[in-house]
């Protein structure tokens, strides 16, 4: 079955830890991005990448990290610089060409994983 | 900057219908729509291009109005599974970034 899968589900962590939330897409797809939602906030745009080794802050990206040494993965860090990290991370992919007035591409989501700082 | 979203919430009985709108203050080529159930991943519906192209499958149906950056989502005759929040994603300019409103709470009661 092709899709985005996310680990873990559920995340729990200390106050000053750094925490990595796993996100892997076998579509073959050539972007990815995570987001992060709060009640009430909608979906915040914190990184995305269009190609392997290459990454954009997004609208949040403060506090986070990622990587995407394989085209398959796109791992996202949520270190002790982000003041208020408790929320619902959400990781998408799309084929790449989402730019442009004719493109139909389109963001395919992860399940998520719901991380809460003690 | 962050399309507008409303109503933010709609409660409807089964069968009723309703429309959710999505406004953007700049220039848009598409837009997204997208459901979400509490506590899962957002489903992804239907693109709307530039255009004023109206889409839609089952009694679900979108439009894009051009001139006014504006679409607007209908759902027909609805049903319980139509529960959920929709929000809409936009698209303009050349980067690869969608941003979303802030989503708008749809409970359909029996």
């Amino acid at each position: 079955d092709g899709g985005i899968t996310q680990s873990p589900k559920y995340l729990f962590r200390k106050e000053g830890q750094n925490v990595t939330l796993s996100c892997e897409q076998n579509l073959n797809h050539d972007a990815m991005y995570w987001y992060r939602q709060d009640p009430g906030q909608g979906l915040r745009l914190i990184y995305y990448s269009q190609i392997v080794n290459d990454f954009q802050k997004g609208d949040i990206a403060e506090g986070y990290s990622v990587s995407r040494e394989k085209k398959e993965s796109f791992p996202l860090t949520v270190t002790s610089a982000q003041k208020n990290p408790t929320a619902f991370y959400l990781c998408a992919s799309s084929i790449g060409r989402l730019a442009g007035p004719s493109s139909t591409d389109t963001q395919y989501f992860g399940p998520g994983t719901r991380l809460t700082v003690l | 900057q962050q399309p507008v979203q409303s109503p933010q919430a709609v409660i409807l009985r089964e069968g009723e219908d309703a429309v959710i709108n999505c406004s953007s203050s700049k220039a848009l080529y598409s837009v997204h729509w997208y459901r979400q159930k509490h506590g899962e991943a957002p489903v992804f519906l239907m693109i709307l291009l530039k255009g004023g192209e109206q889409k839609g499958h089952d009694k679900i149906s979108a439009s894009f109005n051009e001139k006014k950056q504006q679409s607007s989502l209908y759902l027909t005759a609805s049903q319980l599974s139509y529960s959920g929040t929709y929000f809409c994603g936009t698209m303009g300019g050349s980067n690869y970034k969608l941003t979303f409103g802030k989503g708008t709470l749809l409970t359909v009661n029996p």
